[in-house]
């Protein structure tokens, strides 16, 4: 059965520093990942889509990264914004109609 | 605005109600997903629907009644729920076969059991 963990749980960070959230999965046959922002109280916000295939996606300060052999993936944030504070979820597609997601890594970026 | 609207976005029902929570989809999508999200606990996904029909029921209770009239639309009908079913549900959408596979979600619906 696919697990999928994030550490840390939580993370505090003053603006304007460069920070790595980090995502690992048991099985490392999935379709691909994806990372998510969830903000209090609101839906997901898709931020990057890994497909199998690819080792790293970006989006502005963004940078996605992935390793199936090892089962891990890494969002890396750089120069962060109080804007930035969110929860960031990391979910993988072991297959057809199926969506495995972590508990999230709550971000708080401090002015 | 993901394009995946949900409605209402916050209920409070008695266990002996009857309701109804609404997913619509602007994307032009032909797979929809129902998920739960409790407090401390990882995103449960609960219904998929691909190409109008139900695919995955992951052990949902009976209390929740999935409908998927096109694939525009996604309802998920409650009766007789417990306390412990309030949650965050979240519907989703996504681009199946030739697509990018990637999940849109709406704002959610709060729901409070009482």
């Amino acid at each position: 059965k696919q697990e999928v963990t994030q550490i840390p749980a939580a993370l505090s960070v003053p603006e304007g520093e460069n920070l790595v959230l980090n995502c690992s999965f048991t099985d490392s046959a999935i379709y691909n990942l994806q990372w998510f922002r969830q903000d209090p109280g609101k839906g997901l916000t898709s931020l990057l889509l890994i497909q199998s295939s690819q080792r790293e996606q970006t989006s502005g300060r963004l940078n996605a990264s992935l390793d199936k052999s090892s089962g891990r993936s890494t969002l890396y944030i750089a120069a962060s914004q109080p804007g930035d504070s969110a929860t960031y979820l990391c979910a993988v597609r072991p297959g057809n109609n199926d969506m495995r997601f972590g508990a999230g890594t709550r971000l708080t970026v401090k002015p | 605005e993901t394009g995946v609207t949900q409605t209402p976005r916050h209920l409070v029902m008695g266990m002996t109600n009857k309701k109804s929570l609404k997913c619509e989809q602007h994307l032009g999508h032909n797979a929809m997903y129902w998920y739960k999200q409790s407090a401390k606990k990882p995103l449960e996904l609960m219904f998929v629907y691909n190409f109008k029909e139900q695919t995955e029921n992951n052990s949902v209770p009976s209390r929740f009644s999935p409908e998927c009239p096109n694939s525009s639309h996604l309802f998920l009908h409650l009766h007789t729920l417990q306390p412990e079913d309030s949650a965050l549900y979240l519907c989703a959408s996504s681009q199946e076969r030739g697509g990018s596979y990637e999940q849109y979600f709406g704002p959610g619906t709060r729901l409070t059991v009482t």
